[in-house]
């Protein structure tokens, strides 16, 4: 099972309307959480990085938000354009004796349409 | 941040073939892995490759079937050695510097097809 969970799994929404990504996950200990956009044939680029005690964080239309205590994260954009339709990537790093592991989910793939 | 290119960009390979995939970086990084993301996936690290010395894989991935080189700090190639259509996937390097792993940036990918 993975431990990092996404959803939706796709999207579809029309240009200049919001939407709102969600991720879930159960791995530790926590070190941050980030989330990637991939476009098609890109890899994928970092969005915004969030540690244990930020609850939000902003770049441009792209508003993540963190809850440590459930364990659970959103990607909010606002305003959309075509050009953000990519898959976006939930990554939780964690931390131990061994180092730091990136834990990817499945990515959510958005599509924006005229 | 860090500029890499990944060559070939794209390949389609006949089964029980090898392709080598080159990462090249812009300047010196300290650590570069190599990774696979097949279809409707997360991406999977298969292995870290160390500078003058062997990569070390993952767990369910070993030397024979992915050999790897880094001759020194900006270059490293993955080779997919006798490949099936279960091998059809995007490889993608990517690398961090000095010993921060958790910040890392991703080459563009190489979109590998196994027919």
């Amino acid at each position: 099972k993975n431990q990092v969970e996404q959803s939706p799994q796709s999207l579809i929404i029309l240009e200049g309307k919001n939407c709102t990504l969600q991720c879930n996950y159960t791995v530790s200990p926590f070190s941050n959480l980030r989330w990637y956009k991939q476009d098609t044939g890109r890899g994928p680029v970092s969005l915004t990085i969030m540690t244990f005690s930020e609850n939000t964080k902003s770049n441009g239309r792209y508003t993540a938000t963190l809850d440590a205590d459930t364990k659970q994260s959103s990607l909010h954009i606002t305003a959309s354009q075509l050009s953000d339709s990519a898959s976006y990537i939930c990554v939780v790093t964690t931390n131990s004796n061994s180092g730091y592991a990136l834990n990817f989910g499945k990515g959510t793939s958005l599509l924006v349409t005229p | 941040s860090a500029v890499i290119s990944q060559k070939p960009s794209r390949d389609i390979c006949q089964r029980g073939t090898s392709l080598t995939i080159q990462c090249q970086v812009d300047s010196q990084v300290t650590m570069m892995f190599w990774y696979r993301q097949q279809p409707g996936q997360s991406l999977t690290l298969i292995a870290t490759a160390n500078q003058g010395s062997e990569a070390t894989y993952e767990s369910g991935f070993v030397i024979d079937k992915f050999p790897i080189s880094r001759p020194n700090l900006t270059f490293s190639t993955l080779t997919v050695s006798n490949m099936s259509p279960e091998d059809s996937s995007i490889y993608l390097c990517s690398v961090a510097r000095g010993q921060n792993t958790d910040t890392q940036y991703f080459g563009p990918g190489t979109r590998l097809t196994v027919l």
